[in-house]
């Protein structure tokens, strides 16, 4: 069975620092990989995704995958009150596969 | 925003009767989802569909029935509810047809069986 793994947190962090967000998955067979945003009371969003080993960054936010290790990652730079949420971590074999999501860490970002 | 919309919102019904939700998109996107939404347990697939009347299971499929006669129209029935299956559901559409990880969600729909 595929598992995804996230730290349910919360984690706090204050305004300004850098959240890392981490999650580690199972199926070693996992080839892409999402982060969603969701907001308390509100539908998931995509945030970012990432193919291959390495970062991708876009605006404050840096994926980073690490394949042999299984592990994906979300830094979030100069985080801001707004940016507290749960985080979803998704992994998938393929594009015709389907997602399986972790539990979520729920982010506090502290004025 | 996505053009997909679910109802109903919240409903609160009883153990054994029947319950369908419906989820509509104007996107005409091919692919369409149901997840159920629980604490401790993140975003659970129980179908899918990936055309008119093309239908398969996920990971959470049992209790649940899915129906889609047009495009835009995803149905999801509990044909009789039980507590366990209280949850906030979620509808969503792949974005792109060549990756279906980029997801869009409904509201969500709030099921409370007493």
């Amino acid at each position: 069975q595929k598992e995804v793994e996230q730290n349910s947190g919360p984690l706090s962090v204050p305004e300004g620092a850098i959240a890392s967000l981490n999650c580690t998955y199972s199926d070693r067979g996992s080839q892409s990989f999402f982060w969603y945003r969701q907001y308390s009371g509100k539908s998931p969003e995509l945030i970012m995704f990432i193919y291959s080993n390495g970062d991708k960054e876009d605006g404050r936010f840096t994926a980073q995958l690490n394949k042999a290790s299984q592990y994906v990652s979300l830094l979030i730079r100069d985080s801001q009150p707004s940016d507290s949420a749960t985080y979803l971590c998704a992994c998938q074999e393929n594009a015709g596969n389907m997602l399986t999501f972790g539990g979520g860490t729920r982010l506090m970002v502290k004025p | 925003d996505a053009g997909i919309t679910q109802s109903p919102r919240h409903k609160v019904t009883e153990t054994g009767t029947p319950v369908t939700l419906r989820c509509h998109q104007t996107e005409n996107h091919r692919y369409m989802y149901w997840y159920r939404q629980d604490p401790g347990h993140g975003l659970r697939l129980i179908h899918y569909s990936y055309g008119v009347k093309d239908t398969d299971k996920g990971e959470v499929s049992d209790g649940y029935s899915v129906s889609r006669s047009k495009t835009e129209d995803f149905l999801l029935t509990l044909e009789s509810a039980t507590s366990s299956q209280t949850s906030v559901y979620f509808c969503a559409i792949s974005g792109s047809t060549a990756n279906t990880g980029e997801l869009f969600f409904g509201e969500g729909s709030r099921l409370t069986v007493l």
